[in-house]
């Protein structure tokens, strides 16, 4: 069955940096598109970004373009996420997300997710 | 973005009741909409994609409906499991947007 499995989170200060990884396995990682999502404390789901299948294209929402690297390692079946420069907003629970295919932007499964609180 | 407006934003609902959620999208979206359920502390469960496409292993009493900029989320018999926050997205375009949930409580 399809797992995923995020780890990384922590406590890190203003302009520092974090680096996410998701490990997967349950399916074909090469054939998939992943993203991830993060939420808030108590707030509502907010989409990062999104890289295809064969790694070739990549999408971010605008708050963390030029901060975030989305990156994915086939060999280790692995999803990642650098995050630069981070900042007091970037503070949520991060989930990975597998795309339900190739390409379609929505998501059938998701890990647990791993807390980031960014904080002076 | 494309903006994504549920509403209600609570409902307080008995077993048994008939729910309904709506989205609506701030531009045409065509069918590019998915819904989830989430529960405290867990990650969001896929329930709804091509606005009315139940994704397997969903039960039957979900069910989802509308395109272009308006869209329901139905519940015909609430069930005990059922209460939850409830959420819409758009993948018509990027950045990919969710609404702002819709929380579903017992009255």
């Amino acid at each position: 069955h399809v797992q995923l499995v995020e780890s990384g989170g922590g406590v890190v200060q203003p302009g520092g940096s974090l680096r996410l990884s998701c490990a997967t396995s349950g399916f074909t990682f090469s054939s998939y598109g992943m993203h991830w999502v993060r939420q808030a404390p108590g707030k509502g789901l907010e989409w990062v970004a999104f890289i295809r299948s064969d790694g070739n294209n990549k999408y971010y929402t605008d708050s963390v373009k030029g901060r975030f690297t989305i990156s994915r390692d086939i060999s280790r079946n692995t999803l990642y996420l650098q995050m630069n420069s981070l900042r007091v907003e970037d503070t949520a629970v991060y989930y990975c997300a597998k795309d339900f295919s190739t390409w379609e932007n929505y998501f059938d499964f998701w890990g647990q997710g791993t807390l980031v609180t960014v904080s002076p | 973005d494309i903006q994504m407006t549920q509403s209600p934003s609570t409902l307080s609902a008995s077993v048994g009741d008939r729910v309904t959620i709506t989205c609506r999208a701030s531009q045409n979206i065509n069918n590019w909409l998915a819904w989830y359920q989430q529960k405290p502390g867990k990650a969001p469960n896929l329930l709804i994609y091509e606005a009315s496409t139940s994704e397997s292993g969903v039960p039957s009493r979900f069910s989802g409906s509308g395109s272009g900029t308006e869209f329901t989320l139905t519940i015909s018999s609430l069930q005990p499991d059922d209460f939850a926050t409830y959420y819409c997205q758009q993948y018509h375009s990027y950045s990919l947007t969710f609404g702002g949930g819709t929380n579903v409580e017992m009255k």
